[in-house]
């Protein structure tokens, strides 16, 4: 069965502490990984696509990677306003025209200043 | 670019009503739309998937018949939730993938959200 899973749950970092968070994966027929950031009460943000394994992409404080099992969204030197759910989903070929997005249940950070 | 605008951001409703939420692309094309539901604390769950033109792909133990869903053109895709009852509410989320060759079509852009509250 295909499953994404993410941790920690949730990550508590003070403003200036590097961290990261995993995004680990099982599933076949893998197209991409997308990391996205979900304010309160708001639909997910797109921030990265990864493709292929030894891919990596950057914006602002913010690192992702990709390895044939897992995916790392680096965080260096976080602000408040960093704060946020970031969740990780991959999407997967069924078959057909349509690949659907398998999402993980999110990681909770909250960055204090 | 890659403006996914949802509409209502919120509606509170009687058991029993109708609501229909709508999904556009502003300044996009997009052949496939999505929808998800989200529960406080948890991810998206997938309910269908709507492609412009044709019916939409439901999916297992979504009822068809109670979250009717239309894409009548290529910006527009709405929900329509019939017979609302108090277990429908929840965050209901659209997103939208660009109708373009290479890899840029398989990112999708999202909706903000409709909280719906049934009463």
């Amino acid at each position: 069965e295909d499953q994404v899973t993410q941790s920690p749950e949730a990550l508590r970092l003070q403003e200036g502490e590097s961290s990261s968070l995993n995004c680990s994966y099982t599933v076949s027929g893998l197209r991409g990984l997308f990391w996205y950031r979900q304010d309160p009460g708001k639909g997910p943000e797109f921030l990265f696509t990864l493709y292929s394994a030894g891919e990596e992409k950057e914006k602002e404080r913010l690192k992702a990677t990709l390895t044939k099992k897992e995916s790392f969204l680096h965080i260096t030197a976080p602000k408040p306003e960093d704060s946020a759910t970031y969740l990780c989903a991959v999407q997967v070929n069924y078959g057909g025209a349509t690949n659907k997005l398998i999402f993980g249940t999110g990681t909770l950070l909250a960055v204090q200043p | 670019g890659a403006v996914v605008s949802q509409h209502p951001s919120r509606v509170i409703c009687k058991s029993g009503t109708s609501v229909k939420i709508e999904c556009r692309s502003l300044d996009f094309q997009a052949t496939t739309m999505f929808w998800y539901r989200q529960f406080p604390k948890q991810s998206l769950m997938l309910m269908a998937t709507s492609n412009e033109g044709s019916k939409a792909t439901y999916e297992q133990g979504v009822e068809k018949d109670k979250f009717l869903i239309n894409h009548a053109s290529l910006t527009l895709s709405t929900l329509t939730v019939t017979s609302a009852h108090p277990e429908d509410s929840s965050f209901y989320i659209c997103s939208a993938r660009i109708s373009r060759t290479g890899l840029a079509k398989n990112i999708q852009y999202f909706g903000a959200g409709t909280r719906l509250s049934v009463l």
